[in-house]
């Protein structure tokens, strides 16, 4: 009865590959996000997507795809990874607004080698 | 440019006792704030947040304080517990800025027997 779930937890890749993470909620929200940690642990909002349409979209090198089939999922295609684009990405889910509370996933460690 | 700063990376306290976490904001366009608690290999679970209407916001042993003028707010946990070991994130949001987080780099909280 996970509420916010990422597969996988662990990716372990080469540079040049190109690679997906899988997020899924079941809370029933309307809007999706993507985070990225990186190695000082700062934690940057990349894309967020509200019922299916993207509505956020930090600097974020166009390698990075996201997409949503549906409001219950929020994926990340990764293009041509980069030494750079190791980092813990997290998926999270909230009903939107100013006074959203956004629900986390656990993370997806990336490691490009 | 951080808008949004946890200047101590890391404090301990004894159980029992209080535990007060810093964070300090430059943006004066944040109008509401949360802290997340993290555990290692776990996303960020939602604590408490605050409207920049309100100066304080309780719920059980968590407290938040908002001083908009100094531009800081802090999070006092009484008393403290050794499950409140964890990472502490402060985020904000900016008005007119849909459900875009701001999070500050963290501080680890350990406390101790």
């Amino acid at each position: 009865d996970t509420a916010v779930s990422q597969t996988p937890k662990y990716l372990v890749t080469q540079m040049g590959n190109d690679k997906s993470i899988k997020c899924e909620q079941n809370l029933g929200h309307d809007t999706m996000y993507w985070y990225k940690q990186d190695s000082k642990k700062f934690l940057k909002i990349m894309f967020s997507y509200n019922n299916k349409e993207l509505i956020i979209n930090e600097t974020v090198p166009n390698r990075f795809s996201p997409k949503s089939p549906d409001k219950a999922h929020l994926n990340l295609h990764i293009n041509s990874l980069e030494l750079g684009d190791s980092a813990v990405y997290f998926c999270a889910s909230g009903l939107g607004g100013t006074t959203d509370t956004q629900y986390f996933g656990p993370g997806t460690r990336l490691t490009v080698l | 440019d951080q808008q949004v700063k946890q200047n101590s990376p890391s404090l301990s306290v004894q159980e029992g006792r209080i535990s007060i976490l810093n964070c300090d904001y430059t943006n004066s366009m944040f109008d509401y704030f949360l802290w997340y608690k993290k555990y290692p290999a776990e996303g960020p679970t939602f604590l408490i947040s605050i409207s920049s209407i309100k100066d304080k916001n309780e719920d059980g042993r968590f407290t938040v304080f908002l001083n908009k003028s100094a531009k800081h707010l802090s999070l006092h946990i009484v008393p403290s517990q050794p499950g409140d070991s964890a990472v502490y994130f402060c985020a904000a949001r900016a008005t007119g800025t849909a459900s875009k987080l701001t999070f500050g780099t963290g501080t680890r909280l350990q406390v101790t027997l």
